[in-house]
């Protein structure tokens, strides 16, 4: 069963503005972490930004902000003011636990963006 | 901080040579290892998890003879791609983990390296 959806193949945007791609989660744990990376073409994986299951607080770092509603089990990623250089993959990640502080990434199928000047 | 290597970073092989990709945390210990491969337009695929000093663990359908996983120190993990098929082409990325065993915290978090593209001639 696909634990982590990523219902945007492509996403086109204009320069400057905000753009929010989404992500769904699905896990039994009560404690889970999730991530969000970016890959541009050069194919390195970026660490954007964190959220843990506890935390009360949306997760912000610089431009990017992680809209996380529990309930829903949703971990939409928010890019505020879009430049040219966010242009790339981003793949949503789920930390899941597999016993004795043995740990996985599992990723979504990804979003590719592309800021238009 | 937390940056992982990798070497080397494109690879060109002819069928049934074996290749050996190496994958360094630069700055701080790892506590695990993970290398993934990825096929163009897909998303990454875990092959399997090492700790230091002990076996690898593979995920399901990954072929422990096929990809052989050294992991010597805190610092260093190398995947082996034995006898190579052209099959076997893909872009390869070793991760780091960055935390304590049993973390769920923001510090516990995978820091992955540049990525090898392999092609089997």
């Amino acid at each position: 069963a696909q634990k982590i959806t990523q219902t945007q193949p492509g996403m086109f945007v204009q320069e400057k503005e905000a753009v929010t791609l989404d992500c769904t989660y699905d896990t039994s744990d009560q404690s889970y972490g999730l991530f969000w990376y970016k890959q541009p073409s050069s194919g390195e994986m970026i660490f954007l930004i964190y959220q843990g299951s506890y935390d009360e607080q949306n997760a912000t770092e610089g431009r990017y902000s992680l809209n996380f509603q529990k309930a829903r089990k949703s971990a939409n990623l928010v890019i505020s003011a879009s430049q040219l250089g966010d242009s790339a993959m981003y793949f949503c990640a789920m930390r899941e636990r597999i016993g004795r502080g043995a740990q996985k990434l599992v990723f979504g199928q990804g979003t590719r963006l592309t800021i238009n000047p | 901080g937390a940056v992982v290597s990798q070497h080397p970073s494109r690879v060109i092989c002819k069928s049934g040579t074996s290749v050996k990709i190496e994958c360094r945390s630069l700055d701080f210990q790892a506590t695990t290892m993970f290398w993934y491969r990825q096929f163009p337009k897909q998303s990454l695929m875990l092959m399997a998890t090492s700790n230091e000093g002990s076996k690898a663990t593979y995920e399901q359908g990954v072929e422990k003879d096929k990809f052989l996983i050294n992991h010597a120190s805190l610092t260093l993990s190398t995947l082996t791609v034995t006898s190579a098929h052209p099959e076997d082409s893909s872009f390869y990325i070793c991760s780091a983990r960055v935390g304590l065993a049993g973390g769920q915290s923001r510090t516990d978090t995978q820091y992955f390296g540049p990525g090898t593209r392999l092609t089997v001639l």
